[in-house]
């Protein structure tokens, strides 16, 4: 069992925002680490998308659109993936990770459909 | 250009062995960490090994730890993975991974009689 939970599946329609969250068990602060985030395209190994960690700690990944981005809700000890203007190239499973001490740790991800 | 080659997968039967590796170039393979991750068909991902840039720290997933090895030769900017006493369960696309931030295509590793 992923360790970290994401919705199986969400919608949004093309041109509006999706907002994909990764939540955290209550023994691991959402705020002590940088949440990762990747696209994977049936056939297609996972594309890294960005990381977030805070508002001044933040990276994009090479080539990735600036109309993804990242979040964090620390009352929800959840990390958000805000997609905005979806296009239909958007439609893709999408994997948060985290990388404590001596793992990888991801969720199991959510599939997105932009009807 | 960052590229991650793997090769070496394919069918074995269960208890059986196989070694992937991973060519990479673009980057200077010696500076980086490593991992390797799985992904069963229609399954999510999971992580299953990492390596230091030196080798000098190593883990691994719980399921696979006393069965698999990770290995790199910084010399033939190559990474492995020495896959002992396979199990079915253990049939995925094996993707090498320079840090978080690059992956390779993977290769489809089949475990069964």
């Amino acid at each position: 069992q992923p360790v970290l939970t994401q919705p199986p599946s969400s919608s949004a329609s093309p041109g509006e925002s999706a907002r994909l969250t990764c939540t955290l068990p209550s023994d691991i602060n959402v705020g002590s680490y940088n949440i990762y985030w990747y696209q994977q395209k049936p056939g297609s190994p996972p594309r890294y998308l960005l990381y977030y960690y805070s508002d001044s700690d933040k990276g994009q990944g090479s080539g990735v659109p600036s109309r993804f981005s990242g979040s964090k809700d620390a009352s929800a000890n959840t990390g958000i993936l805000l997609i905005s203007g979806l296009q239909s190239e958007d439609e893709a499973d999408y994997y948060c990770m985290i990388w404590p001490s001596n793992a990888w740790v991801f969720g199991g991800g959510t599939k997105l459909t932009v009807l | 250009e960052v590229q991650l080659v793997e090769s070496g997968g394919g069918l074995v039967q269960p208890g059986g062995s196989l070694r992937l590796s991973c060519a990479a170039s673009g980057f200077t393979f010696s500076s980086y960490s490593m991992n390797w991750v799985r992904q069963a068909p229609g399954k999510g991902l999971e992580w299953v090994s990492y390596i230091s840039s030196s080798s000098s720290t190593i883990y691994y997933a719980d399921s696979v730890k006393g069965r698999f090895t990770i290995s790199r030769d910084n010399a033939k900017n190559s990474l492995y993975l020495q896959m002992n006493s396979l199990r079915a369960e253990d049939t995925a696309v094996y993707y090498c991974a320079k840090s978080t931030s690059t992956w390779g295509q993977g290769t489809l590793v089949t475990v069964s009689s």
